[in-house]
């Protein structure tokens, strides 16, 4: 069975710092693994995904993201926080051989931006 | 976007009650889902289906049911409802194993048991 692991239910960071959020997955195959972005009061937004190609995935609003397959991590990065990056974020898995394509979330983190 | 709608997107409702909510996608999505939100616990899997009334059970689906009657529509039903229900209801749709496991979301639905 797959697992998703995000360490820190909340952080708080400085606009202009860097955000970072940590990801950590089980996964018996090859994953995809997905960054998604809840704003308040909405639905889960795409930020990026990583599907074997390149290591290093740039998404929307600055954000990328690194696979590393020692590490089984896929931790999210922005050099620079802005206010509107308040949200919550969930790092999700997907078996890509398993029927159903079934995505499975992580905790999510809730991320506060500090003036 | 996928045009995923969700409605009720609020109910408030007593225990013991049966509650319908409803998934309705423009997109022609072969796979639906219906996942539960909670804090500290992400999103979780409830119910999915593969094609109309193919459906499947996720990782929490005791007290809940569902059925595909159209590829449009994706229905999930409390038939009793309980205090533990209390969530807000994410319906997700995607293209298959064809394509690279991306899931679309709908607004979500927020239900209140009482």
């Amino acid at each position: 069975a797959q697992s998703v692991t995000q360490l820190g239910s909340h952080v708080s960071v400085s606009e202009g710092a860097l955000v970072l959020l940590r990801c950590n997955y089980s996964s018996s195959v090859p994953p995809y693994l997905f960054w998604y972005v809840q704003y308040p009061n909405q639905g889960l937004q795409l930020l990026l995904k990583y599907t074997s190609a390149a290591t290093l995935v740039k998404g929307i609003n600055g954000f990328e993201a690194e696979f590393k397959k020692s590490e089984t991590s896929f931790h999210l990065t922005k050099p620079s926080a802005h206010m509107s990056d308040a949200a919550e974020y969930f790092c999700a898995v997907s078996d890509r051989e398993a029927a159903g394509n079934k995505l499975t979330f992580g905790g999510g983190t809730r991320v506060l931006v500090k003036p | 976007d996928a045009g995923i709608t969700q409605s009720p997107r609020h109910k408030v409702t007593e225990t013991g009650t049966p509650v319908t909510l409803r998934c309705h996608q423009t997109e022609n999505h072969r796979y639906m889902y219906w996942y539960r939100q909670d804090p500290g616990h992400g999103l979780r899997l409830i119910h999915y289906s593969y094609g109309v009334k193919d459906t499947d059970k996720g990782e929490v689906s005791d007290g809940y049911s569902v059925s595909r009657s159209k590829t449009e529509d994706f229905l999930l039903t409390l038939e009793s409802a309980t205090s533990s229900q209390t969530s807000v209801y994410f319906c997700a749709t995607g293209p298959g194993l064809a394509a690279t496991g991306e899931l679309f979301f709908g607004e979500g639905s927020r239900l209140t048991v009482l």
